[in-house]
């Protein structure tokens, strides 16, 4: 059972950047996912989260109409597309499966995204 | 939004003894609410689902109880690997999802 992020890097203030969330060794259609992000050296902050099937998709406030959640079961795979990103968007970037709406009980190791001129 | 405040944000035990660390939720979450590990350069790791119910391959010298509005989480003959961060969140009324600002358990 794994997930792995990729995507993460440096990045100007407004710039953008897409992060994948690759899973593997579980039934992937079972589970929503969600991105947690967590500033270096402080707690963890819920980003977005969505359903097994894409019916339902949440956000944090502080990303609401900047980032966009989407996955392709097919390919096993959740995406967070983030777009107008600031200097507060800099945080370690985990994705993270649920069942429904219940904890998180598989995390993948994370992925940096820096937002810095 | 329901807020969680862990108390005490650091504490200091000494290996062999017990921890005892604390969640406490703004407003009633029944017992709908996990704790999570996390140790540096490693994501979080799951410890408690539903309060009390013990995630798989979590040591019985972890416990977790209480409903309501207050919790706790107890490690018991404490081991060097459990020096670690230690963090709750409710799923009881989301999205957002919320954490607590976490617990450093440190070596006395």
């Amino acid at each position: 059972v794994q997930l792995v992020e990729s995507g993460g890097g440096l990045v100007k203030p407004g710039g953008s950047l897409r992060l994948s969330c690759a899973a593997s060794g579980f039934t992937f259609t079972d589970y929503n996912i969600n991105w947690v992000r967590q500033t270096p050296g402080k707690g963890l902050e819920w980003v977005s989260s969505i359903s097994s099937s894409s019916s339902y998709i949440f956000y944090a406030d502080s990303v609401k109409g900047r980032f966009t959640i989407s996955r392709d079961n097919a390919k096993k795979s959740v995406f967070l597309q983030m777009n107008r990103l600031r200097a507060d968007d800099t945080a370690f970037y985990y994705c993270a499966r649920a069942i429904n709406g219940d904890v998180f009980d598989v995390w993948g190791q994370g992925t940096m995204v820096t937002v810095s001129s | 939004e329901i807020v969680l405040t862990q108390s005490p944000a650091t504490l200091s035990v000494s290996p062999g003894e017990t921890a005892t660390l604390s969640c406490r939720a703004s407003q009633s979450i029944n017992t709908n609410l996990g704790w999570y590990q996390q140790k540096p350069g490693q994501a979080p790791r799951l410890l408690f689902h539903a309060a009390s119910a013990r995630a798989t391959g979590i040591p019985a010298r972890f416990s977790g109880s209480g409903s309501g509005t207050e919790f706790t989480l107890t490690i018991s003959s404490l081991k060097s690997e459990d020096f670690a961060m230690y963090y709750c969140q409710q799923y009881h009324n989301w999205p957002p999802y919320t954490f607590g600002q976490g617990t450093k358990l440190v070596v006395k």
